[in-house]
């Protein structure tokens, strides 16, 4: 199974900040890697789709990069609706997986 | 617009089985498979599988082969989750996903306790 090791698990930022949330595999996954945003309660919401795709009706402030085994969500300029999980999701191949998320707060 | 809608809250005892569903709505239900996605509390999420939604073919992921039953109502775009012999570390939130993952249903708290 390909394993994603996202990176911090924990993000303490001020509004305006500059946010980036880290995710690598165990192996290449070319592209195929997604980031969504998960508040509590609620169904994930895709951000990023194909590492640096924005999905439809995402505020630009969001991006995506990376291929290959190395990807980055960027926030840049945070704001305080954008407080949430963040997670990253390999569709490589199967098994499919997610990295153990971001947890996101304002400082 | 493009929605999953899934069925609401289950409380069920170690045993027993458990089906929740997925209606879509918004597009065409055999263009895209869908997926199901388990959340465990305060844990990450975990990729069960996925059913064929024209062929009606269940894939399930190594932990989710034997209890966990894929099936689809077709003919009502919904796509359904059977569990059975439920035990405690079932208790987690379900959701379906249409493929790519663009769209996902709220989810289904399912717990198990005696």
């Amino acid at each position: 199974d390909i394993q994603m090791t996202q990176s911090p698990s924990f993000l303490s930022a001020s509004v305006g900040d500059r946010v980036t949330i880290n995710c690598k595999a165990s192996q290449n996954i070319n592209r195929y890697l997604n980031w969504y945003q998960q508040k509590l309660g609620e169904a994930p919401k895709l951000l990023i789709y194909n590492a640096n795709s924005l999905q439809t009706g995402i505020p630009s402030r969001f991006s995506g990069s990376g291929s290959g085994t190395d990807f980055t969500l960027t926030i840049s300029s945070l704001q305080p609706e954008d407080v949430a999980t963040y997670f990253c999701l390999q569709h490589n191949s199967w098994p499919y997986t997610f990295g153990a998320g971001t947890k996101l707060e304002l400082k | 617009q493009i929605q999953l809608v899934q069925s609401g809250p289950e409380l069920k005892k170690p045993g027993e089985s458990v089906k929740i569903s997925c209606k879509a709505s918004g597009y065409t239900f055999t263009d895209y498979a869908m997926h199901w996605v388990k959340q465990a509390p305060g844990k990450g999420l975990k990729w069960m599988g996925w059913i064929n939604t024209y062929t009606g073919k269940p894939t399930y992921a190594d932990d989710f082969k034997g209890r966990f039953v894929f099936s689809l109502e077709a003919s009502a775009s919904t796509a359904n989750l059977q569990i059975s012999n439920l035990k405690n570390e079932d208790t987690a939130t379900y959701f379906c996903a249409r493929n790519y993952f663009d769209y996902w249903g709220q989810g289904v708290m399912v717990t198990v306790s005696s």
